[in-house]
Formats: structure tokens, C-alpha cells, sequence
């Protein structure tokens, strides 16, 4: 298993830009989930899915996107870049169970720059 | 809405020796789960420990254990014997079991000096 993966792993925008997050899990899990983490602090949650089909807003989802077409994808969209949105990026999921969400295992990042 | 607050912005210890990193949560349900992750200088968010709301003994992983205090609602990480790599940030963090809205604290930077 792959696990999580995210691409790209590094990316630099200008402001007004749009691009397209990758998050891709091959381990059927129906919850996934994106973070967005600023230097010394926590996750923050913008979007999550709990399954196909699914989504809903997190705590910090303006001028993000998501969709959910399929249980393995989750991208994230940017609709227009701001450098406010300077920060890395961590996609989730999590197994099923009998609630929600249960212990969510994490991609590696991306680490976007919005010049 | 729910809250996670890590008091201890840093922390170091000496190797061989326990540290206690602290962490209170407040939310209004009665089913949620508790984690701590730990996340290396590689950037990676690795699960240390998890705890389920519902079951009164405390979690327990290796040289790693919970102290779970529902009512006070804290959540509180032992490292027993710390090792060099154990040096990283640690995260609390709260998951909602219904809901699938989860929250972090800020973290705490652990230090294991040798």
C-alpha cells in the first residue's frame, strides 16, 4: 500500500493563480480530510469527506474547493491565490468504523508559496 | 465547537529520563477520540497514541501512555525513558465520532538532549 500521497510536494504561485492539490489514498478509506498547517502552530481543517460523493467545510475553507468523485481522490482547489495561503498542506483519511472517523493517517505535505 | 489548548509551548529533557506534555479540550459531546501525534523535523504527522472517550483506562503504546481525565477534560502524554528520537513537535488533538470535525492544539516542541 501506498498509503497517502500527495502531489506536488513543493509548489510557488503568484497571487491570482489557481492550481490543483493532489490527494490520492489506496486504502478505501471513506473519510478524508485536508489541513492546512502555518509555522508554529497546529492543523487546521479546511474540507473533509466522509465518502464519495460528500464534502463539507472545515473550520478555515475560504478560497478553497474540494470535490469527491471517487473514495480514493480528494483534491483541493485554490481558486485564486492569496500569500495569506502561504502554508503546508496535509491530506487525511481515516478506515470506517462504526463512527466517522477514526484514527486519520496523514500524506506528507505540500509546501505551497503564494508570492 | 470544540477547543484543544497545548500550555507548553516547548519542553526538553534529559535522554533516559520521563517527560509529561500536557493537553485540555473542551467540547460539548459525549463520543470523540483523542490522539497525539508526533511530527519529526521530516514534516511527517506520525500517531503516537489513541484514547476513545468511552473507555475509562488509559491508553497505553510502548514507552508512550495517556493520562485521561474526562471529567477535568484533560489529556495528558508520558514519555517514559525519552530516546534522541523522540525530539520533535507533538500535537493533541480531538475527533468528534459523529461529526468528522477534528481539532488540533498548537503543539508542543520536545527536545531530547543527550
Amino acid at each position: 500500500n501506498a498509503g497517502v500521497t500527495q502531489t506536488p510536494k513543493f509548489q510557488v504561485l503568484k497571487t491570482g493563480q489557481s492550481m490543483t492539490l493532489q490527494c490520492a489514498q489506496d486504502m478505501n478509506h471513506e473519510y478524508m480530510s485536508w489541513y492546512r498547517q502555518d509555522p508554529g502552530m497546529g492543523l487546521r481543517l479546511i474540507h473533509y469527506s466522509v465518502g464519495a460523493g460528500i464534502t463539507d467545510q472545515g473550520e478555515v475553507p475560504n478560497g478553497y474547493n474540494v470535490s469527491r468523485s471517487t473514495t480514493e481522490d480528494f483534491p483541493l482547489r485554490l481558486l485564486s491565490a492569496a500569500p495569506s495561503q502561504t502554508s503546508v498542506y496535509f491530506c487525511a483519511s481515516a478506515p470506517p468504523g462504526v463512527m466517522i472517523a477514526d484514527t486519520q493517517y496523514f500524506g506528507p505535505g505540500t509546501r505551497l508559496t503564494v508570492l | 465547537a470544540q477547543t484543544v489548548t497545548q500550555s507548553q509551548p516547548e519542553m526538553s529533557v534529559q535522554e533516559a529520563e520521563t517527560v509529561t506534555l500536557s493537553c485540555t479540550y473542551d467540547t460539548s459531546e459525549s463520543n470523540y477520540y483523542l490522539f497525539w501525534y508526533k511530527q519529526p523535523p521530516s514534516r511527517q504527522m506520525i500517531l503516537v497514541i489513541r484514547q476513545e472517550a468511552y473507555k475509562q483506562q488509559n491508553a497505553t503504546e510502548n514507552r508512550f501512555s495517556v493520562n485521561f481525565q474526562k471529567a477535568a477534560k484533560s489529556f495528558s502524554l508520558k514519555i517514559s525513558d525519552s530516546q534522541l528520537g523522540d525530539t520533535a513537535m507533538y500535537f493533541c488533538a480531538l475527533i468528534v465520532t459523529n461529526a468528522g470535525k477534528s481539532t488540533f492544539g498548537d503543539g508542543t516542541t520536545l527536545t531530547v538532549k543527550p
